[in-house]
């Protein structure tokens, strides 16, 4: 299967931990997002990159929000110092520059106690 | 900026047609899209539109008008599978998506 995949489906931790999130894009696409999306909410943006670069990060998204795509292929998405308003699905989507369509990977859904 | 509305429930009986509406504003505009989301799963590419117009694929069309900054998602010969909700979402310089139309389907 080459869809895109995203690592842990579940993380339960306690607030104040550090947590990080893997996405695996399909492997010809060159533009990655991430999502955060809570129950009855549509998909909120957080951030994008084309290739390794980042090119937009939502001004919504605090200091304690990193993400990197060091090669240009898979990313990680970490949260520091979790905080129980974290608890959400994150969602991880991959498309090819000129067709524009996301694919979306299963999510990873964090639970902050 | 974008902003992006859409109803927040609808519901419609099986074999019926529905037509869920989509406004935005937006600063650029590459598309619009509309993605099916089950609960509990990722969502899913369902049509899109880059000009104005009809787009027609199946059970489900998608209209679009930029200058009215609208469009609507309509499906026919409903099915309680259908039951879902439904995400506008306009590409600008990036993806942003609407709060979602949760659409359920009654027998």
């Amino acid at each position: 299967d080459t869809g895109v995949s995203q690592d842990p489906r579940h993380k339960i931790t306690k607030r104040g931990q550090n947590v990080t999130f893997r996405c695996d894009p399909i492997s010809e696409h060159n533009r990655l997002y991430w999502y955060r999306q809570t129950l009855g909410q549509g998909p909120e943006f957080l951030t994008y990159f084309q290739n390794e670069a980042q090119l937009e990060k939502s001004r919504l998204l605090s200091d304690r929000f990193s993400a990197e795509r060091p090669k240009g292929s898979f990313s990680t998405l970490e949260i520091q110092r979790t905080e129980q308003g974290d608890s959400a699905m994150y969602l991880c989507a991959s498309s090819h520059k000129n067709t524009g369509e996301l694919f979306f990977g299963e999510g990873s859904r964090l639970t902050v106690l | 900026g974008q902003n992006i509305d859409q109803p927040t429930e609808m519901t419609a009986t099986e074999g019926a047609i529905v037509q869920i509406n989509c406004t935005y504003q937006t600063s650029g505009f590459n598309g619009l899209f509309w993605y099916q989301q089950h609960a509990g799963e990722a969502p899913t590419f369902l049509s899109y539109n880059v000009l104005d117009g009809l787009e027609e694929k199946g059970r489900f069309s998608s209209f679009l008008s930029r200058s009215k900054g609208y469009s609507y998602l309509l499906l026919k010969e409903l099915q309680m599978k259908d039951s879902a909700s439904y995400l506008c979402a306009v590409k600008g310089q990036n993806f942003v998506f609407g709060p979602g139309t949760r659409l359920s389907v009654l027998p």
